[in-house]
């Protein structure tokens, strides 16, 4: 099955400075992969995704970049805020959509002031 | 919009009990699934439906029953608990199989002990 790894696990930034998550994926067939940010003691929520066929998706202050040939994907934040800090998930999916994912472990993101 | 409604959002077993998590979604979406999230391991897909009547095996089923007698509601039982089934648990939905995205719902914290 799918495996997707995740770095770093923790993450501090000062405020108004870039951030980048990476993520590698194991299955070739995987051709849809959605950045999840997750708020204590809440559920995930989708922030950015992208498809296999697009190198690169900008959304404001957030992109994220597919190399497929490598099987690694990235989130970019820039013009860190402090409410930007929260964990962030990427995952991989095979069937196109947001369904059946498999995700990574997790990059605790901290802005600090 | 209630969106993915999960409850209770807290709950606490002795081992051996039974117990079901309630699973509701309000946007007729066809697609649900449950996952569980355990520290540094990211959310993992227990069991998933691509519709009323239909239900299939995820990552991590062992453990879990699940059905699906109508659109809106995915009940995840755990018929004896065991304090390996200590987790937080989510709720998805999306509107179909392919091509959508995932809304999750705010989650159940269960303390097996």
């Amino acid at each position: 099955g799918e495996n997707v790894e995740q770095h770093p696990s923790t993450l501090s930034v000062q405020e108004g400075d870039s951030a980048v998550i990476k993520c590698t994926y194991s299955d070739s067939a995987s051709n849809y992969f959605p950045w999840y940010k997750q708020e204590l003691g809440k559920g995930p929520q989708l922030i950015i995704d992208i498809r296999s066929n697009v190198g690169e998706k900008k959304d404001q202050r957030i992109a994220v970049t597919l190399n497929k040939t490598a099987k690694h994907f990235s989130l970019h934040i820039t013009e860190t805020q402090p409410e930007d800090s929260a964990v962030y998930f990427c995952a991989a999916s095979s069937t196109g959509g947001g369904n059946k994912l498999t995700f990574g472990t997790g990059t605790q993101l901290k802005v600090e002031l | 919009n209630a969106g993915v409604t999960q409850t209770p959002k807290f709950q606490v077993l002795k081992t051996g009990q039974s117990m079901t998590l309630q699973c509701a979604q309000d946007m007729n979406h066809e697609y649900m699934s449950w996952y569980r999230q355990d520290p540094g391991m990211g959310l993992r897909l227990i069991h998933y439906s691509v519709g009323a009547g239909i239900t299939d095996q995820g990552e991590v089923p062992n453990g879990y029953n699940v059905s699906r007698s109508t659109t809106e509601d995915f009940p995840l039982r755990l018929l004896s608990a065991a304090p390996s089934q200590t987790s937080v648990y989510f709720c998805a939905s999306s509107p179909s199989f392919t091509n959508t995205e995932a809304f999750f719902g705010q989650g159940t914290r269960l303390t097996v002990v």
